[in-house]
This record gives structure tokens, sequence and C-alpha cells, in this order.
């Protein structure tokens, strides 16, 4: 089945712009989660989806936000980039997003490259 | 406060020997822990995971071990293949409460397998 497709892979904006990234799960998984990756951070987790409801939310200013939508895709929006924000944001799903069993694990997209310039 | 620390941020070995990646965590309410690996311009693959409620789990040619007492955990890779050349992230979690699509990860170790 397919894997978990992120859109763009890779995109340049300036401070000041929004951006918009998409996810589309694999099929079947309803919860979407969403992470920051940057070299001097590691993996941060931004925030998780679950049938179109914010379940959980990282330390993340509120210039990042995020939406799903009810064929489980979601969507993540950074307002107002800053230098800082250039990272690889990181898609994953699973089925119910509880993490509690080896079928219940996250499964990663590619990731899209967000430079801000 | 980094709650999942990986404190070798390289590991070398030769093809066919023993390799062993380690990661520890200050957090004692984490109860999964999961092992991933990252190819550049991939997102992280899924390797294995161990319940708190086990000490050991094994599949093919990769065991995890969790000492509980210790917070460790530990990945072995038995016998390193070149392809098995990567940056291994250990991830940790809470489970059954509100922490959903969350994982805790340690900062990585690049494991280079030599042919």
């Amino acid at each position: 089945k397919a894997g978990v497709t992120q859109t763009p892979r890779y995109l340049i904006k300036t401070r000041g712009q929004q951006v918009t990234l998409s996810c589309s799960p694999i099929s079947g998984h309803r919860s979407v989660s969403w992470y920051q990756q940057t070299p001097g951070q590691g993996l941060q987790f931004l925030f998780e989806y679950f049938s179109e409801t914010q379940r959980n939310k990282g330390n993340f200013p509120g210039r990042f936000s995020g939406r799903q939508f009810s064929n489980s895709r979601s969507e993540m929006n950074v307002s107002t980039l800053e230098l800082g924000d250039s990272a690889l944001y990181l898609c994953a799903s699973s089925l119910t997003g509880t993490g509690d069993s080896g079928a219940n694990v996250l499964t990663f997209g590619a990731g899209s490259r967000l430079t801000v310039l | 406060d980094q709650q999942v620390k990986q404190n070798s941020p390289s590991l070398s070995v030769q093809e066919g020997r023993i390799s062993i990646l380690n990661c520890d965590y200050t957090n004692s309410m984490f109860d999964y822990f999961l092992w991933y690996k990252k190819y550049p311009a991939e997102g992280p693959t899924f390797l294995i995971s161990i319940s708190s409620i086990k000490d050991k789990n094994e599949d093919g040619r990769f065991t995890v071990f969790l000492n509980k007492s210790a917070k460790h955990l530990s990945l072995h890779i038995v016998p390193s293949q070149p392809g098995d050349s990567a940056v291994y992230f250990c991830a940790a979690s809470l489970t059954g409460g509100t922490s959903y699509g969350k994982l805790t990860f340690g900062q990585g170790t690049i494991l280079t397998v030599h042919p």
C-alpha cells in the first residue's frame, strides 16, 4: 500500500511569508502527527490530529497551526516565517495515535524541506 | 531538558561484526520505546520496538534490550551490513494517556558499516 505522502518536497520562502504543507496518510490511518527536524534541536513534536480534532500539541508558538480533513489528510501552516523555521517538516501517520503496540507505530513520510531566506 | 539521549554521535563497525547503539532516558513514565533508521533525504523508518513490560525483543538481525532500572536501552545489529549505514534514532513514548502521536527522540547516532 502507498506510504505517507508529503508535498511539496522542497520549498523556499522569505521571512514574513507563510507556508502550507500537505500530508496524505497511509490508507486507513486516522492519526496524523507533525514533527520538525533541525540540526540543533533534532526531531521535535508539533501536533497530532485524529478525526479532524487536534488531540495533542508540542511546545511551538501559535504561528504553527494545522488541520485535518474528513479523509484524514492533513495540512500544517506556518505564518510570519522566521529564519529559524528552516527545517525538515515530517508528517507521520498511525492507526490510532496511541503508539501502544508494534502495529500502531508512527510511519513517516519523506518530509518537506523548508528554507527561509 | 533532553529526556532521551544518545551519547554517541557516531559509530563505525566492520561488516559482519556486531553494532551496538545505546540510548538513555530520564522520564520513568515512558512505557514504549522504538528505534528508527533514517537515510538522507528520507523520513525515519521504523525498525523495532519494545514495551516496558519486556526486557528484550528480537526481529531478525535486530534486537532491542531494555533495562528499566538503569533507564537504558540498546539496539544490537548482528551481523552488520554496509546497507545498515544510516542515522539511528531512539524514541520513547507514553501510552494510554493523552500523549497521542508524540514520540520523544534522541539526537541520533550515525552508524557506518565498512565492507
